[in-house]
């Protein structure tokens, strides 16, 4: 019962260096998508895969990367983190683009 | 573009007072409509939905009826627990073309024994 599993939990980074974070699925879902979660913003999307093979720009792309590995893996890299990419992101997945999401338990980032 | 209002909170409520919160959206079509509850340090997890108009959804004794002439997706339950302190996210997909999930901006549930 993993359902989204997102690597890692916790991270401190220093401005300008990169990282990236890892989401897992095991339930076949067709579409993956990453959040990030900020107080009184609610949640923003970064990056959508609607299916394998295609990613989208969602509301905050600015800053970020994706990779849709293959069906299970989606990946979210910063490149040059900055302070204001402090955040807790969510990674989620649905069996297609119109049913509701599975999320993951997030991973808390802290750039100094 | 598609959007979601949802009540600001927190909301404090007594053990087993009735709880709304509300919610309302603007999409073009038929949207599906969606209450994700969170807990503390966990992700989002579907509390329930609703696929047309009319539809109510309902779970572990809270409801939500589809409601397109008001254009809106209250949330409520009868009678709350301590356990259902959490922070509530209403949400939509569109449909046909548009299925880029839109979130409100949460409503934290505090309730008091």
């Amino acid at each position: 019962n993993a359902g989204v599993t997102q690597t890692p939990k916790f991270q401190v980074l220093k401005t300008g260096q990169s990282m990236t974070l890892q989401c897992a699925q095991d339930m076949n879902h067709n579409s993956m998508y990453w959040y990030r979660q900020d107080p009184g913003m609610g949640l923003r999307l970064i990056y959508y895969s609607a299916s394998e093979g295609t990613t989208d720009k969602g509301e905050v792309p600015n800053g970020y990367n994706v990779s849709r590995l293959n069906k299970r893996e989606f990946s979210l890299r910063l490149e040059s983190a900055a302070p204001s990419q402090t955040s807790v992101y969510f990674c989620a997945s649905s069996p297609t683009e119109s049913q509701p999401q599975h999320f993951g338990d997030g991973t808390r980032l802290s750039i100094l | 573009g598609n959007s979601v209002t949802q009540m600001e909170g927190p909301v404090t409520l007594s053990e087993e007072a009735f709880l709304t919160i509300n919610c309302t959206y603007t999409a073009t079509g038929y949207p599906s409509l969606f209450w994700y509850v969170q807990y503390p340090g966990e992700g989002l997890q579907l509390l329930l939905k609703a696929t047309k108009a009319d539809d109510k959804g309902s779970n572990k004794g809270f409801e939500a009826t589809y409601r397109k002439e008001t254009t809106s997706f209250h949330l409520e339950k009868g009678s709350v627990q301590v356990s259902d302190s959490a922070v509530y996210f209403c949400a939509l997909k569109g449909r046909g073309g548009s299925y880029i999930p839109t979130f409100g901006r949460g409503t934290s549930l505090i309730v008091h024994p």
